[in-house]
């Protein structure tokens, strides 16, 4: 049963540049969620897709764009990349369970702003 | 606001010490609380999760939290550490909305 998968691993961009990261979810999930992780930091919530809308969203700003697709699969788009976007991100899958769900996480994109 | 708290930012210990890593919460109604551990090189991974009924919540590897309401706290313990816990610890708590806050992590690290 595989988890969740996250590509690329790693990253370099330079400022100005643009990004696409990419999630699959874990087997039987319909929800993903998105997190950055700073540096001695814990994960920050970027936003949440269910049945491909964006359910949630933290406080990031119209840079950070997302898409669910119909195999529940998503991308995380940032544009005009700043040196501070430099971070892991996080994919997390879980299955909607009425207010009980379980987050499950990739591996992390580690994302480098030149 | 919600956010999730943790005070120890990094614990040292020796091998069979006992642990517990503060966590604390600060929002009301109901909460689903999580501890996730990190291993060197390794992805956040599930420890132990609470949504609700007992509020002693068992997870792997020897690990368990208490839920204490009226301290809104979620203390992760263990009677006895070893070696390969040495990892950073994240407390997490959210709503039945999904999102999750994060606390900064406590890095433990176990000395043989």
């Amino acid at each position: 049963d595989a988890g969740v998968t996250q590509s690329p691993t790693h990253l370099i961009k330079t400022r100005g540049q643009q990004v696409t990261l990419r999630c699959s979810p874990k087997s039987g999930h319909d929800t993903v969620s998105w997190y950055q992780q700073a540096l001695g930091q814990g994960p920050q919530f970027i936003f949440q897709y269910y049945e491909e809308e964006e359910r949630q969203r933290g406080n990031f700003p119209d840079r950070f764009s997302g898409h669910q697709f119909p195999n529940y699969s998503s991308e995380l788009n940032v544009n005009a990349l700043l040196l501070g976007d430099s971070a892991l991100y996080l994919c997390a899958s879980s299955l909607l369970a009425g207010g009980r769900e379980t987050q499950y996480f990739g591996p992390g994109t580690r994302l480098l702003v030149l | 606001a919600q956010s999730v708290s943790q005070h120890n930012h990094h614990v040292i210990l020796s091998e069979a010490a006992s642990l517990e890593l503060g966590c604390n919460y600060s929002y009301g109604g109901t909460v689903n609380l999580f501890w996730y551990v990190q291993y060197p090189g390794q992805h956040l991974q599930l420890l132990l999760k609470y949504f609700s009924g007992d509020p002693l919540v068992k997870g792997i590897k020897g690990f368990e939290a208490e839920f204490i309401k009226s301290k809104f706290s979620f203390n992760l313990r263990k009677p006895s550490v070893q070696w390969s816990d040495t990892a950073e610890y994240f407390c997490a708590g959210g709503s039945t909305l999904g999102r999750l806050y994060f606390g900064r992590g406590t890095q433990l690290t176990v000395w043989p």
